[in-house]
């Protein structure tokens, strides 16, 4: 079966401390991996995809994500978290071809302490 | 930088009546998507749309649901005979290349039904 998981419901870390949010999927082929983030009574912003190269992607608002194959993951970091990353992030996996559903995990709630 | 719009940003409707949630995608995108997320749960697909047909649909799209792109910009999707169910946050997405899967997102619609 076709899934996503996201272990964390709920992190909190501290302003200036580093991040990183879990995810694992399942897909039947070659999977196009993203992660959103949502704020609140907003909508899905794209912060970055994978689908080939460099297993190590670069996204917007500092943040990266790392393929591994081995482990069906993608996990999200950011070396430094600002209280304006304070959101909902969500993983999603597909197929490159448009058209077709993207499946997302349940997400996982970052709050930001001072 | 173009954005996907969604109109209303909440409908509340009564347990029995139609509805129709309407989306403006990016005006170059080719492929059209809704997706829906019930409060506390994941984001769920719906339906995807490209020249005028419907691509794909999940088991969530039933007989109550429909959409249309009745002009060259405005895409629809209507809920036939709404249900307390029904209750949720509406996305709209788009994507402008066959190739790539990369999927804009609105801002959602927040439908609540009494």
């Amino acid at each position: 079966a076709q899934s996503v998981t996201q272990p964390d419901i709920h992190i909190t870390v501290s302003e200036g401390a580093s991040l990183e949010l879990r995810c694992n999927y399942s897909y039947g082929a070659t999977p196009y991996l993203f992660w959103y983030v949502q704020s609140p009574g907003q909508g899905l912003q794209l912060l970055l995809k994978y689908f080939s190269g460099d297993t190590l992607v670069q996204g917007i608002k500092g943040f990266e994500a790392e393929f591994k194959r081995s482990q069906s993951s993608f996990n999200l970091r950011k070396p430094s978290v600002h209280w304006s990353d304070a959101a909902e992030y969500f993983c999603a996996v597909g197929a490159m071809q448009a058209g077709t559903a993207l499946i997302f995990g349940k997400g996982t709630t970052l709050s930001v302490s001072s | 930088e173009p954005e996907v719009t969604q109109t209303p940003s909440h409908q509340v409707t009564q347990m029995g009546q139609e509805v129709i949630l309407r989306c403006v995608p990016i005006s170059n995108h080719l492929y059209f998507y809704w997706y829906r997320q019930i409060l506390g749960q994941k984001v769920e697909f719906l339906v995807s749309f490209y020249n005028n047909e419907i691509s794909e649909k999940s088991e969530i799209f039933d007989d109550q649901f429909s959409v249309e792109r009745p002009d060259g910009s405005n895409f629809t999707l209507k809920i036939r005979s709404t249900k307390l169910e029904d209750s949720a946050m509406y996305f709209c997405a788009s994507t402008r290349l066959a190739g790539d899967n990369e999927q804009f997102f609105g801002p959602g619609t927040r439908l609540t039904v009494l």
